[in-house]
């Protein structure tokens, strides 16, 4: 099946600066990734996904990129705020969606 | 609200017992996944369910079922458990088959403490 690696674990910066989060994925026939966020005690929310035709999206202070050939995608905050902490999960899915451990984002003011 | 009801939202029993989680979908929802997340930890997949089949399989241990009824709902079955069992377990649906690309929307989830 699908094995999804995460990187970093955790992840400290300093507000206004930049966040960057990085997945590898095993299964060449996945072709949709996902990217949540959950906040303590709180159910996964979606943020942002990338289709596996597509190689960049931005949503305001979020993007997404996807290098198909590397089998990696990342996730890029910018300018950074403190509720932007939280743990962020990167996925993959071709026929169910396999989860990165989570990276713990911590934005101190 | 997310449209994914999970309930209990908590929940606490002893080692050894039996217990059920339900989850109903959004309306209109046809797959329900399960996924456990014990403290500090990614999701673990447990299983899949399309319009009442079994349609994918995690790291399910052989003492957890799950089952999907006509009304869509779900319910997971954890049983002889263990204080390891205890964990936030979260339903999430999509509308279709698993080759349509559709973000999960999860349930606010069931935490589970085993004593």
């Amino acid at each position: 099946g699908e094995n999804v690696e995460q990187h970093p674990s955790t992840l400290s910066v300093q507000e206004g600066d930049s966040a960057v989060i990085k997945c590898t994925y095993s299964d060449s026939a996945s072709n949709y990734f996902p990217w949540y966020k959950q906040e303590l005690g709180k159910r996964p929310q979606l943020i942002i996904d990338i289709r596996s035709n597509v190689g960049e999206k931005k949503d305001q202070r979020i993007a997404v990129t996807l290098n198909k050939t590397a089998k990696h995608f990342s996730l890029h905050i910018t300018e950074t705020q403190p509720e932007d902490s939280a743990v962020y999960f990167c996925a993959a899915r071709r026929n169910d969606m396999r989860f990165g451990a989570g990276t713990r984002l911590t934005v101190k003011p | 609200d997310s449209g994914v009801t999970q309930t209990p939202k908590h929940l606490i029993t002893a080692t050894g017992q039996r217990v059920t989680l339900r989850c109903s979908p959004r309306s209109g929802d046809l797959s329900v996944y399960w996924y456990q997340q014990s403290l500090d930890q990614g999701l673990q997949f447990l299983i899949q369910y399309y319009n009442g089949e079994e349609r994918a399989k995690g790291n399910i241990l052989e003492r957890f079922s799950a089952q999907q009824f006509p009304d869509l709902h779900s319910e997971l079955n954890l049983s002889s458990l263990e204080l390891g069992d205890s964990a936030l377990y979260f339903c999430a649906s999509t509308t279709g088959e698993s080759f349509l690309d559709y973000g999960y929307t999860f349930g606010s989830g069931t935490r589970l403490t085993v004593v």
